[in-house]
């Protein structure tokens, strides 16, 4: 069974850069694609970007300038960073794989806080 | 970006109801549509994709329908556990995007 898990920490400062980190069990990192969403609170859904496990990565327009998606195969986990926070960073943050095949995103870590506060 | 917009944002409705959900996409999307049940509390779920196929484990009573632009989410006998938020997600370009969700309440 596959299962993800987010790790980080729930309180960043503005300016500063948020790093999360998604490890993955019941499958290895070196298929599909890996991929963080977030979720303002009572908001919607925001894909951020995902990674192949060649290293290939996309990413949301929106956010392309301030995030990096990265793979350590050897852990089989993989990391966000988004650099440059404000408030509006603020969200639980989501782990999940991607089947490129069908488009959908199939299996998902249980979501993360983090909060942008000084 | 493809925008999605669901329609209604909120729904009340009883226990054996029969409820539709409605996305709409900017452009079409072809059949490149997925719907997500999402709790509260918890991460969203794969219902159903391609427009109209199940996700396995996922209860008969979820069917989806539509293409092009229009598609729709019917749940055809409400149970209690179906109250949740759901989320339309086109899957035809990137950037991914969702719709704003419904919710469903009794």
């Amino acid at each position: 069974q596959v299962q993800l898990q987010e790790s980080g920490p729930g309180l960043v400062k503005p300016s500063e850069t948020l790093s999360l980190t998604c490890t993955v069990s019941g499958a290895s990192i070196s298929s599909y694609y890996w991929s963080w969403i977030r979720q303002p609170p009572g908001k919607g859904l925001e894909w951020i970007g995902y990674i192949y496990f060649r290293g290939t990565t996309y990413y949301n327009p929106s956010l392309t300038s301030r995030v990096t998606v990265s793979l350590d195969t050897s852990k089989n986990q993989f990391s966000l960073k988004l650099n440059s926070v404000t408030a509006a960073d603020t969200a639980v943050y989501y782990c999940a794989r991607f089947a490129p095949g069908g488009g959908y995103f199939d299996y998902w870590g249980q979501g993360t806080l983090v909060t942008v506060s000084s | 970006d493809i925008q999605m917009t669901q329609s209604p944002s909120s729904l009340s409705a009883s226990v054996g109801d029969r409820v539709t959900i409605t996305c709409r996409a900017s452009q079409s999307i072809s059949s490149y549509l997925n719907w997500y049940q999402q709790k509260p509390g918890k991460a969203p779920n794969l219902l159903i994709y391609a427009a109209s196929s199940l996700q396995s484990g996922v209860p008969s009573r979820f069917s989806g329908s539509g293409s092009g632009t229009d598609f729709t989410l019917t749940i055809s006998s409400l149970q209690p556990e179906d109250f949740a938020t759901y989320y339309c997600q086109q899957s035809y370009s990137t950037p991914r995007t969702f719709g704003q969700g419904t919710k469903l309440e009794i």
